[in-house]
């Protein structure tokens, strides 16, 4: 399973973490997403990462302010935001996928709300 | 910028079909996944490769894909199947993945 953690309330401009801790599979042979979904609205795709971080993408809205890592040791995904907008609010899910699948394992989400 | 288009809504009656579109120029040129979202749930998917049914997924849903359109198809529609439905592609220009805007099947 995926459980996401770190979510809560934090003022425009602060920073917030993320992570996702992973069990019940090998961690190392999936790729790693960041997704999020502000209230009543669609699911927007911001990140992915592979197991050895060869590979790591982007959404371009985030760039420069979101990091994505993960700790194979620690079976754990991070996402780090910096500089947060009010229109970062959101629910924000980890999920899995392998190259070039879609994503068939998906976390409950942790609630990140940006106050101004 | 690569963008998947899809009605905000569908309604149907209990035991009817329900079609959900997808649209993108040439997307029968892509691979589409689907998922759906109950209310207050993580997203699960429902629909693979455009036409791929997940172990544990009714046969009721299935996918095609032709021209700018892809389509998921409840048959038989239950009033257990209301949810949003959201269509998926990978661009793999940007390594990005994207997913349309979602539609709300509402069963009458």
């Amino acid at each position: 399973q995926l459980v996401e953690s770190g979510g809560g309330v934090v003022q425009a401009g602060r920073s917030l973490r993320l992570s996702c801790s992973a069990s019940g599979f090998t961690f190392n042979d999936y790729l790693l997403h960041w997704v999020r979904q502000a209230p009543g609205k669609g699911l927007e795709w911001l990140a992915l990462l592979s197991y050895d971080e060869s590979r790591k993408s982007l959404k371009d809205s985030v760039i420069g302010r979101f990091t994505i890592s993960r700790n194979n040791f620690k079976n754990t995904l991070y996402l780090q935001m910096n500089s947060l907008e009010v229109d970062d609010t959101a629910l924000y899910y980890c999920a899995r996928s392998r190259e070039g699948t879609p994503f068939d394992k998906w976390g409950q989400g942790t609630l990140v709300t940006v106050s101004s | 910028s690569y963008v998947l288009t899809q009605a905000p809504s569908v309604s149907v009656a209990p035991g009817e079909t329900a079609s959900i579109t997808c649209v993108r120029n040439n997307i029968e040129s892509e691979i589409v996944h689907w998922y759906q979202q109950q209310p207050g749930q993580a997203p699960v998917l429902v629909i693979s490769y455009n036409n791929d049914r997940p172990s544990g997924i009714p046969a009721r849903f299935s996918g095609s894909s032709s021209g700018n359109t892809a389509t998921l198809t409840i048959s038989r529609v239950e009033a257990g199947d209301e949810a949003d439905y959201y269509c998926q592609v990978w661009d793999f220009n940007r390594d990005y993945w994207v997913f349309g805007g979602g539609t709300k099947l509402t069963v009458l």
